[in-house]
């Protein structure tokens, strides 16, 4: 069963639009993650965040955490080719630190 | 930042031998492992946890016996896919922690072991 639901799968846009990905749960997490995935590489860390309503910024890029701590959100503003990749949420299941990982959303800026 | 390198980046094999990936922490300590498997167009499956000097824990589904796992040392992992069958294709993503404080400590990843089985 898939704990963490990504929306949506994939997004098209062109260079310059914004857009926001989606990171859903019906369970409390004590953290998020996203990373960013390129193909034939392994995912790079973008962002962890722990305190619910808590938004971090990475330049053009804005994380925030619910509340509750069950969802979160991704938004690219003025988005760049260079944004194109795979974005996954992960989220620890257990005290270990054993990641569980959304099925991730593919994202693709056309010039 | 830390550093996290898989070795060889992409392997192919005839079915029914068996295929050694190796994951090195390169300028920390890791006390846990983790190996994931990823098939196209889906996302990262933990396949197993391993912590040094003990037996690795396998996630529901996985084959212990299949994928063994050994974590001889604080910066070295491996992984071995025995008698490989074309179904075993995937690409292989390892994980390194450096701490014991479980969700706390960060996850370095692996560039990734493309795994192709003839």
């Amino acid at each position: 069963t898939q704990l963490l639901e990504q929306s949506p799968q994939f997004l098209s846009i062109q260079e310059g639009e914004n857009l926001t990905v989606y990171c859903n749960s019906s369970s409390v997490f004590s953290s998020l993650q996203w990373y960013r995935q390129e193909p034939g590489e392994g995912p790079v860390l973008l962002v962890t965040v722990v305190t619910g309503g808590e938004v971090k910024k990475l330049k053009r890029l804005t994380f925030q955490f619910g509340d509750a701590r069950k969802d979160s959100s991704l938004h690219i503003t003025a988005a760049q080719p260079g944004d194109t990749g795979l974005y996954l949420c992960a989220a620890p299941t257990d005290s270990w630190g054993k990641l569980q990982f959304g099925a991730g959303t593919q994202v693709v800026v056309t010039p | 930042g830390a550093v996290v390198s898989q070795h060889p980046s992409r392997v192919i094999c005839k079915s029914g031998t068996s295929v050694k990936i190796e994951c090195r922490s390169l300028d920390f300590q890791a006390t846990t492992m983790f190996w994931y498997r990823q098939f196209p167009k889906q996302s990262l499956m933990l396949m197993a946890t391993s912590n040094e000097g003990s037996k690795a824990t396998y996630e529901q589904g996985v084959e212990k016996d299949k994928f063994l796992i050994n974590h001889a040392s604080l910066t070295l992992s491996t992984l071995t896919v025995t008698s490989a069958h074309p179904e075993d294709s995937s690409f292989y993503i390892c994980s390194a922690r450096a701490g014991p404080r479980g969700f706390q400590e960060t996850q370095y990843f692996g560039p990734g072991t493309r795994l192709l089985v003839l």
